[in-house]
This record gives structure tokens, C-alpha cells and sequence, in this order.
């Protein structure tokens, strides 16, 4: 039951920005945006989330379009080690569970 | 802070055994839940722990059963082991007052193997 749309896979150069985008058009006012990263065999990392602000952290920035209809988070200088499956979930902020859908596969190439 | 862990890290056993499966929160966490990850279903939620009692629950069997001791730490239980629950289990953290916004927080993981 995912309420996310995330493109399967992407690639991006070392060094360059990683540009995730996610769409989640049947978002309601008072739900958050979550992105997580699992890399391979490892518990899913907590990245970012946000309500209507763009937000950033010491590892990504998330861009929060101002319908809230879709949102795009940056890793502004993509290293190896971000190779991982990202995760884009939307949730209320005291949902007891996350919905994971199939995320994006993002590939960091040499 | 130290993070969530979760023991064994890894762990095979037979059809029809059953297995125990142990999650030490983050320090002042008292929320516990559970997710099963396969290639086939993803992750999906097991059910969630607040102050030692069950508060939620997904849609898996019977054979799946978990408890919350007073300290927070959690296990959960999987017992007559089927082939299909070979995955990698992760237990998650927050504080669960749901109050205010909170995060989860996940462990490393127990990877499953059902021979």
C-alpha cells in the first residue's frame, strides 16, 4: 500500500549530485515525507524527511515541490558508498508503521 | 547514542524448528516493531511493541509472535519454520509517545535461513 512512485533504477557519476525524484500525488496535509537507503543486506538509514519545507542535512537535501505532489531528494556529492536501494515513504507523523515500496536502485559509478 | 542491535546477525535453521529473534532499541526508545524483508513481498510490517504490550500488527500467521520486556528490548518468535520465512528480519526504534514527529530508526538486521 505504498503511496509512492519512484523510478526502479539510476545511475550517477562520483562526484556529481544525485538527483532522486519521487511522486506522491495523493499526499494529505498532514503526512511527511520519509527517504531511507538500504544498502545491500544492511537495515534500511534514515536519510531525511520534511512537511512542506525543503530540508537538509549533513547527507542529503529534500526539495518539497509546493503542491507536496512530489519531492526530490539530493546527495549533493555522490560517493561509492552511496550505492544503495532509496526509499521514499510518505507517513503521518505518528503512523506506526512505514509503507516500503520497491524504491529506486541508485548506482554510483567510478 | 548507540544504535539499534539486533542478535544473531545471521542463522540457519531446519523446517519446522522454531526460532527467537532479539532487538535492543535505541536509549530511551520504548516503541519496537518488526519487518520481514523478502526479494519477492519487500518489507513488510510485522507488528509493534510499545511499553511491553502489542500495540499494532500486520498481516502474517499465527507462528509469528513477538514480547516487549520492561527494559524495551524486544524478540520476536517464528515457530514450525517454513522455507517462505527465510528473509532478513529488521527491528526498528522510536520513542512511540506519537506525540510528536518521530523517526524510525532500524538495526543492522537477523538474516534467516530456512533449510
Amino acid at each position: 500500500d505504498a503511496k509512492t512512485t519512484q523510478p526502479p533504477s539510476m545511475d550517477c557519476a562520483e562526484g556529481r549530485a544525485a538527483n532522486l525524484p519521487c511522486n506522491h500525488s495523493t499526499i494529505s496535509g498532514n503526512e511527511y515525507v520519509y527517504w531511507y537507503r538500504q544498502i545491500h543486506s544492511q537495515g534500511p538509514q534514515y536519510i531525511i524527511h520534511g512537511l512542506k519545507n525543503n530540508e537538509t542535512n549533513e547527507m542529503a537535501s529534500l526539495i518539497i515541490t509546493e503542491d507536496r505532489k512530489s519531492s526530490t531528494l539530493i546527495l549533493p556529492h555522490a560517493t561509492l558508498r552511496d550505492t544503495a536501494v532509496y526509499y521514499c515513504i510518505v507517513s503521518l507523523y505518528n503512523d506506526y508503521k512505514l509503507s516500503f515500496g520497491a524504491g529506486t536502485t541508485v548506482t554510483v559509478r567510478a | 547514542k548507540a544504535g539499534v542491535t539486533q542478535t544473531p546477525r545471521y542463522l540457519i535453521k531446519t523446517r519446522g524448528q522454531q526460532v527467537t529473534l532479539s532487538c535492543s532499541p535505541i536509549s530511551g526508545h520504548r516503541s519496537v516493531s518488526w519487518y520481514q524483508q523478502t526479494p519477492g513481498q519487500g518489507l513488510q510490517f510485522l507488528f509493534e511493541y510499545f511499553s511491553e504490550t502489542q500495540r499494532n500488527k500486520g498481516n502474517f500467521p499465527g507462528r509469528f509472535s513477538g514480547r516487549q520486556f520492561s527494559n524495551s528490548r524486544s524478540e520476536m518468535n517464528v515457530s514450525t519454520l517454513e522455507l517462505g520465512d527465510s528473509a532478513l528480519y529488521l527491528c526498528a526504534s522510536r520513542l512511540g509517545d506519537r506525540v510528536t514527529q518521530e523517526t524510525q530508526y532500524f538495526g543492522p538486521g537477523t538474516r534467516l535461513l530456512v533449510l
